[in-house]
C-alpha cells in the first residue's frame, strides 16, 4: 500500500463542472504538493501547503492535518484543464523526501 | 516554462550503449534532484544534490551515475540499461531540499532496446 492514496484514479467531466480530486496519506508530513502534469511529462506545481486552503484562479486546494486528507478542486473545468494531478507529501521523518501518489488522470470533455 | 531545461526530450538506446541525460536550472537553486517516472507507477526519487554534494541515493543501481559539476546542471550517466530502465526521467530544483516548492523539468523520455 502507497503512503499516498490518490482518488479517483481516472476522471472524466464535462466542461463546466466542479471537480474535486482527493488525496489521503498515513505518514506525518511538515507539507503537502499538489502538482499538475500533461502531455509530454512537463510538471508544474500548483499549490504547496501546509495548513487551511489556498486558491489560484479557478484552483483551491484544501488540508486537514488531523484527517491526513487534502482535496483539489477545479471549478468552471476546462478542457486545458485535461492532466495528470499529482499529490505529493514532503514526508517530515530525518530525509524529509517527496512521497508520491499516483495521479489522478483527468479528462474534461467539451 | 518552469526555468528547468532538460535535454534531449527523448532517447533511444541499446543495452551496451553510454548515453547522458543533461538538466539546467538558472533559479538560483542550490538542490537538484533525478525522478524516474515509470507507466502507474508514483514518481520514484533516484538522486539529490544540495550544493553540489549528493545526499541522498535511494538505492539506484550503479548503471545510473549522477553528476553535479555546479549548482546549475546536473547530468545522469546512462550505461548498460536494461529494457525495464525505459521511463520518464525527470530533473528538480528547489531553492534547498528541506521544505520548499520543487521545480520540474519536461523531462526525458528513455527507451532502451
Amino acid at each position: 500500500k502507497n503512503e499516498v492514496e490518490q482518488s479517483p484514479q481516472n476522471l472524466t467531466a464535462q466542461e463546466g463542472e466542479f471537480i474535486t480530486i482527493n488525496c489521503s496519506y498515513s505518514v506525518g508530513i511538515s507539507a503537502l504538493h499538489w502538482l499538475q502534469q500533461h502531455p509530454g511529462g512537463g510538471i508544474v506545481s500548483l499549490f504547496m501547503l501546509s495548513s487551511g486552503k489556498k486558491k489560484h484562479g479557478r484552483l483551491i486546494a484544501t488540508i486537514n492535518i488531523q484527517e491526513k486528507h487534502s482535496s483539489l478542486h477545479i471549478t468552471a473545468s476546462h478542457p486545458r484543464d485535461s492532466a495528470v494531478y499529482i499529490c505529493a507529501v514532503r514526508w517530515g521523518g530525518a530525509t524529509n523526501k517527496l512521497i508520491f501518489g499516483t495521479g489522478t488522470l483527468l479528462a474534461v470533455q467539451p | 516554462e518552469t526555468g528547468v531545461t532538460q535535454t534531449p526530450r527523448h532517447l533511444v538506446m541499446g543495452m551496451t550503449n553510454k548515453k547522458s541525460l543533461k538538466c539546467e536550472q538558472h533559479l538560483g537553486h542550490n538542490a537538484m534532484y533525478w525522478y524516474k517516472q515509470s507507466a502507474k507507477k508514483p514518481l520514484e526519487l533516484m538522486f539529490v544534490y544540495s550544493l553540489e554534494e549528493r545526499v541522498e541515493n535511494n538505492s539506484v543501481p550503479s548503471r545510473f551515475s549522477p553528476e553535479c559539476p555546479n549548482s546549475s546542471h546536473l547530468f545522469l550517466h546512462l550505461h548498460t540499461l536494461q529494457p525495464e530502465d525505459s521511463a520518464l526521467y525527470l530533473c528538480a530544483s528547489s531553492q534547498d531540499w528541506l521544505n520548499t516548492e520543487a521545480f520540474f523539468g519536461q523531462g526525458t523520455r528513455l527507451t532502451v532496446v
